[in-house]
């Protein structure tokens, strides 16, 4: 059973380029979770998705970032007009399901995006 | 609200020797507690949670972690640390009490385990 998918691992982008990030959850989970991590300022939420549905943004930047989970494919994390400051490690995690606290999420390699 | 510390954000410990990694929560209600581990480069790997019952929770690779309500406390410990240990570890805590159960996650402690 294969864990969370993410790619690409890495990925070089010029200032003002877009840059799209791309999360498979582990099977048989359907909701999905987008964090960024800064050195020395640990693990910060972006945005939690369910297919087709945004539940939570509260973390996500309110310009240049965006992201989907469609019905068929992976959820995309999408960085529009990137600036140096993007430049960080980008997790997703996903689990089988949130309206059960207890739920454990389970985290993919990351995506660590360099802004030139 | 809800929130996690974790004061350290290194620990060095030689090998053999017991190893304690700190975090302290604030959340309404009834926590959730979580600890996870991230090596270099990669994801983080989940360790273990305490949901209820028996205070002390044991996890993957040895460690286990204790659960104490009156202190606000989720210390993560292993009795005898290897070097293979050394990574970076995050404490993160969830309300029980509706929304969206989205967890929060501490800056996380450098723990490094010395031969």
């Amino acid at each position: 059973n294969a864990g969370v998918m993410q790619n690409p691992r890495h990925l070089v982008r010029r200032r003002g380029q877009e840059a799209r990030l791309r999360c498979s959850p582990m099977k048989g989970h359907s909701h999905v979770y987008w964090y960024r991590q800064l050195p020395e300022e640990g693990l910060k939420f972006m945005v939690y998705l369910q297919k087709e549905n945004i539940i939570d943004e509260s973390g996500m930047p309110k310009e240049r970032f965006s992201a989907e989970f469609p019905k068929e494919g992976p959820s995309i994390l999408r960085i529009q007009q990137v600036v140096r400051g993007d430049s960080a490690a980008y997790f997703c995690a996903s689990s089988r399901d949130s309206q059960t606290s207890t739920d454990t999420q389970y985290f993919g390699p990351g995506t660590r995006l360099t802004v030139l | 609200a809800q929130s996690v510390a974790q004061p350290e954000d290194q620990v060095n410990v030689a090998e053999g020797n017991p190893l304690t990694v700190k975090c302290t929560y604030s959340v309404s209600g009834n926590p959730y507690l979580f600890w996870y581990v991230q090596y270099p480069n990669r994801g983080l790997q989940f360790l273990l949670k305490y949901i209820t019952g028996d205070n002390l929770v044991k996890g993957s690779y040895g460690f286990e972690a204790e659960f104490n309500k009156s202190q606000t406390s989720f210390h993560l410990k292993k009795p005898s640390a290897l070097v293979s240990d050394s990574a970076l570890y995050f404490c993160a805590v969830r309300h029980t009490s509706g929304g969206s159960y989205i967890p929060t996650f501490g800056r996380g402690t450098s723990l490094i385990v010395h031969p």
